[in-house]
């Protein structure tokens, strides 16, 4: 199966700032159906990017996807307070689908 | 907007058989693809399985002895049966929606503590 490795476990930031979030794949993604996934506590988790780089319904501009092939990146821009939560990326190419360990961004 | 609520008895004994449902609102079970994912307590996301409308599954290969799913189309439901449950199992599980394998869609979660 398809192991992906988030890093850092935690980034500890503030509102305004920037983070960049890493995930790893321990193969290529076939044609980078990588999402990623925002969770806030209590909460299911709630698409933000697929395929990547495409901005889910609703997601503001200030979060963006890149990255290809096994190296991913979550970039979230200006900080607000309502973006601190645990964040997931998933591969969604091949089964059984795997998620990352997560990244918590926090205040 | 599709809304999906997961139903389910909160406790089962080990090693019982933990039987999940979900109903679809707003939507037609016709044409995605449905997922179970679970989450243990302050731990990761696991993907358990998916079924697609037509009736193909596909099961994560570290719970497929233990995994069913199905779908009821004319209730607008679908089902997970987990057997021989154990401590391990104990997990907020979430009923999800895919277009294709992509989830896009989920619901809120229901609690399922496994414990004698």
């Amino acid at each position: 199966e398809t192991v992906l490795t988030q890093s850092p476990d935690t980034l500890s930031l503030s509102p305004g700032e920037s983070a960049t979030l890493s995930c790893r794949a321990s193969e290529t993604v076939a044609r980078d159906y990588l999402g990623w996934y925002q969770q806030k506590p209590g909460q299911p988790p709630r698409l933000v990017i697929y395929d990547a780089s495409s901005r889910a319904t609703g997601i503001p501009d200030r979060f963006s996807g890149s990255g290809s092939g096994t190296d991913f990146t979550l970039t979230i821009s200006r900080l607000e307070p309502d973006d601190f939560a645990v964040f997931y990326c998933q591969q969604y190419a091949t089964a059984p689908l795997t998620f990352g360990g997560g990244t918590r961004v926090e205040i | 907007q599709v809304q999906l609520q997961e139903s389910g008895p909160g406790l089962v004994k080990p090693p019982e058989t933990l039987v999940l449902s979900c109903t679809v609102s707003d939507d037609s079970i016709s044409g995605y693809y449905w997922n179970w994912i679970r989450q243990p307590p302050g731990k990761g996301l696991q993907w358990i399985g998916n079924i697609h409308h037509d009736g193909r599954s596909n099961y994560n290969p570290s719970l497929k002895s233990r995994v069913t799913m199905s779908l009821d189309t004319s209730r607008n439901q679908f089902s997970l049966r987990l057997t021989s449950v154990t401590a391990g199992d104990t997990a907020m599980y979430y009923c999800a929606r895919g277009l294709g394998w992509l989830t896009t869609d989920w619901g809120q979660g229901t609690l399922i503590t496994v414990s004698s």
